[in-house]
């Protein structure tokens, strides 16, 4: 059974850096293509950005984009989300999803780990 | 561009067919079969339900059924239960700009 398991959310000043972790299982993790999603709540899904298998392309939704960066390590099966210059409107659950068709539907998702922004 | 638009909400009675649609651009939702499906209860996270426009993932009831007609991909789901209600997403891969888009959400309802 595949599992992802987010952690590294929490309390973060506008103008911080955060960084999430998504640590997988059941898979042979540098095999797939991986996404970040995040969700405002009480909104709906947003795309962040992808990374491929072996992490040497990545791309992100303009309004992270020079912000973020995603990263893997297949050594350590764990997909990475940097989270620099933070602002209020980044709070939200982040998603870690699993693709097995590179342009295909996001197969499987994590529980989420919830990032707030606030001074 | 903006995202792909969703009904905020739609509704049905258990045993009845309901349909959500989800309408994008040219090069989005219309340039390719790569439309997706989300379930999502409240407190959960989404769960994928179809993919490549019609395509049901193993485990996923055949209730659940999609198509696309130009710009517009379509979710029904027929013979209703109360299990069905939750939010429902679409989403696509935008050729153009090499991003994923979701659409706004759907609610739906089981009367």
């Amino acid at each position: 059974e595949v599992q992802l398991v987010e952690s590294g959310g929490g309390l973060v000043q506008p103008g911080g850096s955060l960084r999430l972790s998504c640590t997988a299982s059941g898979l042979t993790f540098r095999s797939y293509w991986m996404h970040w999603v995040r969700q405002t709540p009480g909104k709906g899904l947003v795309w962040v950005s992808r990374i491929n298998n072996d992490g040497s392309s990545t791309t992100y939704a303009d309004s992270v984009k020079g912000r973020f960066t995603i990263s893997r390590d297949n050594a350590k099966n764990t997909l990475y989300l940097q989270m620099n210059s933070v602002r209020d409107e980044d709070t939200a659950v982040y998603y870690c999803a699993r693709v097995i068709r590179v342009v295909g539907g996001f197969d499987d998702w994590g529980q989420g780990t919830l990032v707030t922004v606030a001074s | 561009q903006s995202a792909p638009t969703q009904p905020a909400s739609v509704s049905g009675s258990p045993g009845q067919s309901i349909t959500i649609s989800c309408t994008g651009i040219s090069s989005d939702v219309g340039a390719y079969n790569y439309v997706s499906w989300y379930q999502q209860h409240p407190g959960k996270a989404p769960k994928l339900m179809i993919y490549d426009v019609s395509n049901r993932p193993s485990g996923v009831s055949n209730r659940f059924s999609g198509s696309k007609s130009g710009n517009t991909a379509s979710l029904t789901i027929s013979g209703l239960q109360a299990e069905d209600e939750a939010d429902y997403y679409c989403s696509s891969y935008r050729s153009s700009t090499n991003v994923w888009v979701f659409g706004g959400g759907t609610n739906l309802t089981v009367l």
